[in-house]
């Protein structure tokens, strides 16, 4: 069974600083997606980026990046100029075309510190 | 316009009752799913559904039953509630085949005592 390990329950960063959120998941397939998922205190759910894993480059929206690294099975989240709105926990989450299965993480807490 | 809503976003509720969540999307989407967010904010699929058919069917309870009348509706009915029903439950929807972005309702926090 596939398993998504976020490793650190909580973080903070300092506002307009650079914050890097860890996750390793466990898979035998070659084909999967990845995605970072975010939950402000409004509870909603909100897709932050998506990763295809065939892709070699890096997803990157706006100040959110990832850096995908198959063959060690990580894929981490990098938030530049942290702001005060970035406030939430953050789910890393895999996608697996065998079973139609999205696996979450455990979930990040990040803070922002103004 | 809301993309996927849910009914009731607060429940709260007797031991043993029976009770249904609802769930409606306006995006067009053919899969639509259920998942519970536990107390320490594990989220977990209960369900898919696409095009009305029944995709994924976890290893829940047969307490939890999904009907689809429509592809735009999913509700989710839950007999003879326990306290260890107590979570939030989170609707969502995607375009055919999961690695689309799931979008999301707003939760239902359903709290048994």
């Amino acid at each position: 069974a596939q398993t998504v390990t976020q490793s650190q329950p909580e973080m903070s960063v300092q506002e307009a600083e650079t914050v890097t959120l860890s996750c390793t998941y466990d898979t035998s397939e070659s084909d999967y997606y990845l995605f970072w998922y975010k939950q402000p205190p409004s509870r909603q759910m909100i897709l932050v980026i998506r990763q295809e894993a065939y892709k070699q480059q890096n997803a990157t929206e706006n100040r959110f990046s990832v850096n995908f690294q198959k063959a060690a099975k990580s894929f981490s989240l990098k938030i530049s100029d942290s702001q005060l709105g970035d406030a939430a926990m953050y789910f890393c989450a895999y996608f697996n075309f065998g079973n139609e299965k999205l696996t979450f993480g455990t979930g990040t807490r990040l803070t922002i510190i103004p | 316009d809301t993309a996927v809503s849910q009914t009731p976003k607060y429940l709260v509720t007797q031991m043993g009752n029976d009770k249904s969540i609802k769930c409606e999307q306006n995006l067009g989407h053919d899969t639509m799913y259920w998942y519970k967010q536990d107390s320490k904010k594990f989220l977990k699929i209960m369900f898919s559904y696409n095009n009305k058919e029944l995709i994924i069917n976890e290893t829940v309870p047969n307490r939890f039953s999904p009907k689809s009348p429509d592809k735009a509706h999913l509700n989710l009915h839950i007999n003879s509630l326990e306290l260890g029903d107590s979570a939030v439950y989170f609707c969502a929807s995607s375009q055919e085949g999961g690695y689309y972005e799931q979008y999301f309702g707003p939760g239902t926090r359903l709290t048994v005592t």
